[in-house]
């Protein structure tokens, strides 16, 4: 069936890295715009960043703009959240969902992988 | 970056109620604007996008309307299953937002 799954969460040191993989199924992945989404423990959702169905086009917020990096490997069905300097502020469920084009909205979501930044 | 305020914060309702949410834009969005439903331990769903167009299988007691900076969220016959928190999206420019979100409690 349709369907996102992220992996690669975990508790994380300030200042580290941290990688995050989406594994997509059931659609053609290589023919839609995938998004990163996060939500904080008990807050709202916070759209983090947006790349095209070929990997050529890519978009993110401003607080995570110069850490974050989105890619995909449409041979693999995978998109990919790459975490430098994580910040405690960081710690967050993270969303990976399709967007299939541009303006289009969100209808498939994955469940989620939680991301913790402490010492 | 385009704003969303959503309000209530927190609404109390019982079954059977007619409730309403509304999304204010801080600049015009035209109609692209969405909406979702997210309850506990759950992943968001969407239920509207383009303002008024439901998603399929959402029910009809879902509905949607606005334009530009406000836009409403409605739910006409509150059932159990409805008790969530909803928010609104702007899909109009990057950076995408969300509103704040509204807490659909029963009364």
């Amino acid at each position: 069936q349709v369907q996102l799954v992220e992996s690669g969460g975990g508790v994380v040191q300030p200042g580290r890295s941290l990688r995050l993989s989406c594994a997509a199924s059931g659609f053609t992945f290589s023919h839609n715009n995938m998004h990163w989404v996060r939500q904080a423990p008990g807050k709202g959702l916070e759209w983090l960043a947006v790349i095209s169905y070929d990997g050529n086009n890519k978009k993110s917020a401003d607080s995570v703009k110069g850490r974050f990096t989105i890619s995909r490997d449409n041979s693999l069905d995978t998109l990919y959240l790459q975490m430098n300097s994580l910040r405690p502020e960081d710690t967050a469920v993270y969303l990976c969902a399709r967007g299939e084009t541009y303006r289009h909205p969100f209808d498939i979501w994955g469940q989620g992988t939680m991301v913790t930044v402490s010492s | 970056d385009i704003q969303l305020t959503q309000s209530p914060a927190f609404l109390s309702a019982s079954i059977g109620d007619r409730v309403t949410i509304t999304c204010r834009a801080s600049q015009g969005i035209s109609g692209y604007l969405a909406w979702y439903q997210q309850k506990p331990g759950k992943v968001p769903r969407l239920l509207i996008y383009a303002a008024s167009t439901l998603q399929s299988g959402v029910p009809s007691r879902f509905s949607g309307s606005g334009s530009e900076t406000d836009f409403t969220l409605t739910i006409t016959s509150l059932q159990p299953e409805d008790f969530a928190t909803y928010y609104c999206q702007q899909l109009n420019s990057y950076p995408l937002t969300f509103g704040g979100g509204t807490k659909v409690e029963i009364k």
